[in-house]
């Protein structure tokens, strides 16, 4: 299993400003994804963070908006560029590794933020 | 592309009833279905997964690919199964991308 911790759990930033997401799990990991999740709304994969190299974006999504870094096998961030009032959201990083192969995810708890 | 639809965003059920979360998913290959819960103020994870055919906190679901449905079933609700719960399918074979339903919030009343 793995324990992921993420911060900021919350955070209310100005439009037009840029957040950085942190994400930490407690042990090496294969993939790393980072999902969205707007009010209302289901889980909505942005990306998966690749280790030493470019991540793979959805639909959608790009990273020019949304750059993301994984340095290692442990650690990831989520940057959120030049927000806007719809990037109001809960950002979620999820990990799953390929000790059992069962295709579980495990999840942080969240970053939920607000943009005025 | 692959899909999950959960047609319900809110069921409520009394305690001691059953109850039922459907899921009904697209895609063209052997998917993998999961169902994650998430408790009041606590991170998602999982609950179930079809390959493993197990029973978890009293709920199971089985695949059904001629419906493509992945129900999820449990005979008597209790209190404490009050949560969010979602519906994922994963394309077969090693790590990849886990498509979400909507969620289902179950409300089970006393």
């Amino acid at each position: 299993s793995a324990v992921i911790s993420q911060k900021p759990s919350r955070d209310i930033c100005q439009r037009g400003t840029s957040l950085t997401i942190q994400c930490q799990v407690d042990s090496q990991v294969t993939m790393m994804f980072w999902y969205r999740q707007q009010p209302g709304q289901s889980l909505t994969l942005i990306a998966t963070a690749n280790q030493g190299s470019e991540a793979t974006y959805e639909s959608g999504f790009v990273i020019d908006k949304f750059p993301i870094s994984r340095p290692n096998l442990t650690f990831s961030t989520l940057t959120v560029s030049n927000m806007s009032p719809e990037d109001s959201s809960i950002y979620l990083c999820s990990a799953g590794g390929s000790w059992t192969n069962t295709g579980e995810l495990f999840f942080g708890e969240g970053s939920r933020l607000t943009v005025l | 592309a692959q899909r999950v639809t959960q047609p319900e965003k809110l069921l409520s059920v009394f305690k001691g009833a059953p109850v039922e979360l459907k899921c009904n998913y697209s895609y063209s290959g052997s998917p993998e279905l999961f169902w994650y819960v998430q408790y009041s103020r606590q991170r998602l994870q999982l609950l179930l997964r079809h390959i493993s055919r197990e029973s978890i906190k009293g709920f199971t679901a089985d695949l059904n690919k001629g419906e493509t449905s992945f129900h999820l079933k449990k005979p008597f609700a209790q209190e404490e199964d009050s949560a969010m719960y979602y519906c994922a399918l994963k394309k077969g074979g090693g790590y990849q991308k886990v498509t979400f339903g909507i969620g289902t919030k179950l409300q089970v009343i006393p």
